[in-house]
């Protein structure tokens, strides 16, 4: 079975330190992964994706994630944190079980990222 | 427009009541989705539509009835829901290609069920 994991229910950092909130996989093959963000009352926004290439992949708002394939995982990470980044924040596998023009995700428990000023 | 846009916002409605859901994009889509979200958890798949066709429906209950009757709409027909249904509903598109294809998603309609 595909899965993802989040360790982390919350993640606390001050503003202008670096974060960095974990995601870890479980995928039979060449893994499909995604990082979505959810600000409150919102739908999720895609912030950036690993298909196959550099393990170091770039996002928006200046996020990015580092795939790594002998600890499987796939860690999102920032240099310097602002306040407006506080939200909830769900990584994701492709299911591969299922193929013919659509993605079906499956989201990780989700991590809630508080920045304090 | 790269926006998917979901109405209403925000639903209350009775355990007798027929309602609906609608979800509309005009970025040239062809893969659409109903997801579920309860508070602090993540989305939870219903339907997938893909091409106008259902192709995946994830064992929900006949009270929820999705609709795709053109490639920029997606509707999710209501009744007799259940308090236990009371939930963030999100649409979402994506791109024909598939596999690695992000997916896009509206604000959601907050459905409460008294």
């Amino acid at each position: 079975a595909q899965s993802v994991a989040q360790p982390e229910d919350q993640v606390n950092v001050a503003e202008g330190n670096p974060l960095t909130v974990k995601c870890t996989y479980s995928v039979s093959g060449n893994p499909y992964l995604f990082w979505y963000v959810q600000y409150p009352n919102r739908g999720l926004q895609f912030l950036l994706k690993y298909i196959t290439g550099d393990n170091l992949v770039k996002g928006s708002y200046g996020f990015e994630a580092e795939f790594n394939k002998s600890q499987t995982s796939f860690h999102l990470k920032k240099p310097s944190a602002l306040v407006s980044d506080s939200a909830l924040y769900f990584c994701a596998v492709r299911d591969r079980m299922f193929s013919g023009g659509y993605n079906k995700l499956i989201f990780g428990a989700g991590t809630r990222l508080a920045v304090h000023p | 427009d790269t926006e998917v846009t979901q109405t209403p916002k925000h639903l209350v409605m009775g355990m007798t009541n027929k309602k609906s859901l609608k979800c509309e994009q005009h970025m040239g889509h062809r893969a659409m989705y109903w997801y579920k979200q309860k508070a602090k958890k993540p989305p939870e798949l219903m339907f997938v539509y893909s091409y106008e066709k259902l192709s995946i429906n994830e064992s929900v209950p006949s009270r929820f009835s999705p609709e795709c009757p053109n490639s920029s709409l997606l509707n999710l027909h209501l009744h007799a829901l259940q308090p236990e249904d009371s939930a963030l509903y999100l649409c979402a598109s994506s791109q024909p290609g598939g596999a690695g294809e992000k997916l896009f998603f509206g604000s959601g309609t907050q459905l409460s069920v008294l």
